[in-house]
């Protein structure tokens, strides 16, 4: 059982660049959600989606943009990278009820210059 | 947007020492409240989810307690060990948030052999 596959891990962009950062859980889960770490910051929510579908913005969504064609992938998408999304990004998924746990991907380090 | 606390940001202790970390959270709309354990190098992982004032739950050396009517949970561990360097995530959930985890900035825990 893979549960959260999350690509690439490291990946160095130019500014202006764009890219995708993929995102693949395999347990059904209906809820996922992409998040960035920032030193003395806890991670804090891009975008997430309820299903199949739908998708919302989280807290920090300005530069981002994602989709959710099918249950299990979540793509999230950078337009035109900017030295301000040097980051590290989490794709996270989980049930829908909120008593329980999230997965985590591995994580990707990303770093605009 | 919730506001999490979390204290202290950052812990030294030694091997064997027992020691406890503060979560503080809006205690209007609770819903719910997890502790993850984030290790460096890999992705956060789930130790406990809580809803109920006065949950305590516990997992082998580590135990977490809720009070959903002041906003607060503690995280304890018992006798800590190397292996229990991490960073300790809180994160809480509102009612009708729609699952939106709102994380705090983590207490980082080096225990010293």
């Amino acid at each position: 059982n893979a549960g959260v596959t999350q690509t690439p891990k490291f990946q160095v962009l130019k500014t202006g660049q764009s890219m995708t950062l993929q995102c693949a859980q395999d347990m059904n889960h209906e809820y996922m959600s992409w998040y960035r770490q920032d030193p003395g910051m806890g991670l804090r929510l891009i975008h997430y989606s309820v299903g199949a579908g739908i998708t919302d913005q989280g807290e920090v969504p300005n530069g981002y943009n994602v989709s959710r064609s099918t249950t299990e992938d979540f793509p999230l998408r950078l337009l035109s990278a900017a030295p301000s999304q040097t980051s590290v990004y989490f794709c996270a998924s989980s049930s829908i009820a909120m008593n329980t746990e999230a997965f985590f991907g591995q994580g990707t380090r990303l770093t605009v210059v | 947007i919730l506001n999490v606390e979390q204290s202290p940001q950052s812990l030294h202790v030694q091997e064997g020492d027992s020691t406890n970390f503060t979560c503080s959270f809006p205690s209007s709309n609770f819903y719910a409240l997890h502790w993850y354990r984030w290790e460096t190098a890999k992705s956060p992982e789930a130790l406990f989810v809580m809803t109920l004032n006065g949950d305590e739950k516990k997992k082998g050396r580590i135990s977490a307690t809720l009070n959903t009517k002041e906003g607060y949970s503690y995280l304890y561990i018992k006798g800590s060990q190397p292996e229990d360097s991490a960073t300790y995530l809180c994160a809480s959930i509102s009612s009708g948030s729609a699952r939106q985890l709102t994380f705090g900035s983590g207490t980082q825990l080096t225990v010293l052999p």
